[in-house]
């Protein structure tokens, strides 16, 4: 397929494990995208990449959260000691534009949705 | 603090009838606007967008209307669907995209 793909699409951690979720961009695009969605809620911004750089993480919750994407292509965000509010679906999205106008123009994943118990 | 938000949390809509969403936005600086759908167990889908120097776009089925001195935008859906049963949100782009909370469209058949 052509879209972005995320995985696992579910997943149950217990109080304190860490977890780490995957996405997979549309090839070729410069920037990527994390949101967290909670549920009801739109989703919220968590961190942005340009290529291999990671320009914004100022939406990362805490320092619990951690983000990368060493090769400019496939990004892990990475969740340690994870907390119940921590429960929500991550969302992954990418884009060929960069910068402020990669924003306008974003492909986004199905999510991750993470249940902590 | 400046944010996003929508009038109602859920719509619901007779086959074949318009629907109308509505959102609400309070910063001024915001050039550009999307509305996205979101089917269960998806991510957002892109609809339609407008600018700031707009006030009308029309699309296949749909047109967002912005009025700034208001401060509002709205998708209008044309003979609504089944398939257009969803959650949708508008966003707002200025340094940051912020999605509203969503509105969910339920179509009655």
């Amino acid at each position: 397929g052509a879209g972005v793909s995320q995985s696992p699409r579910y997943k149950v951690a217990k109080r304190g494990q860490d977890v780490a979720l995957r996405c997979d961009p549309i090839s070729g695009h410069v920037s990527l995208f994390w949101y967290q969605q909670a549920l009801g809620q739109g989703p919220e911004f968590l961190t942005y990449f340009q290529n291999e750089a990671q320009l914004d993480k100022s939406g990362l919750p805490s320092d619990r959260f951690f983000a990368e994407r060493p090769e400019g292509s496939v990004s892990t965000l990475k969740i340690q000691r994870t907390q119940q509010e921590d429960s929500a679906v991550y969302l992954c999205a990418s884009s060929p534009r960069q910068g402020r106008l990669a924003k306008n123009i974003q492909y986004f994943g199905a999510g991750t949705r993470l249940s902590v118990l | 603090g400046e944010s996003v938000g929508l009038h109602l949390p859920t719509l619901s809509v007779q086959e074949g009838d318009n629907s109308i969403i509505n959102c609400a936005y309070s910063n001024s600086a915001s050039d550009y606007f999307i509305w996205y759908k979101q089917e269960s167990g998806k991510g957002p889908q892109f609809i339609i967008d407008i600018r700031s120097n707009m006030d009308k776009r029309q699309g296949q089925r749909v047109t967002v209307l912005l009025n700034k001195t208001v401060k509002h935008l709205s998708l209008q859906i044309a003979a609504t669907q089944p398939g257009d049963s969803a959650v949708y949100f508008c966003a707002e782009n200025h340094n940051d995209m912020r999605f509203g909370a969503g509105t969910r469209l339920t179509v009655k058949p």
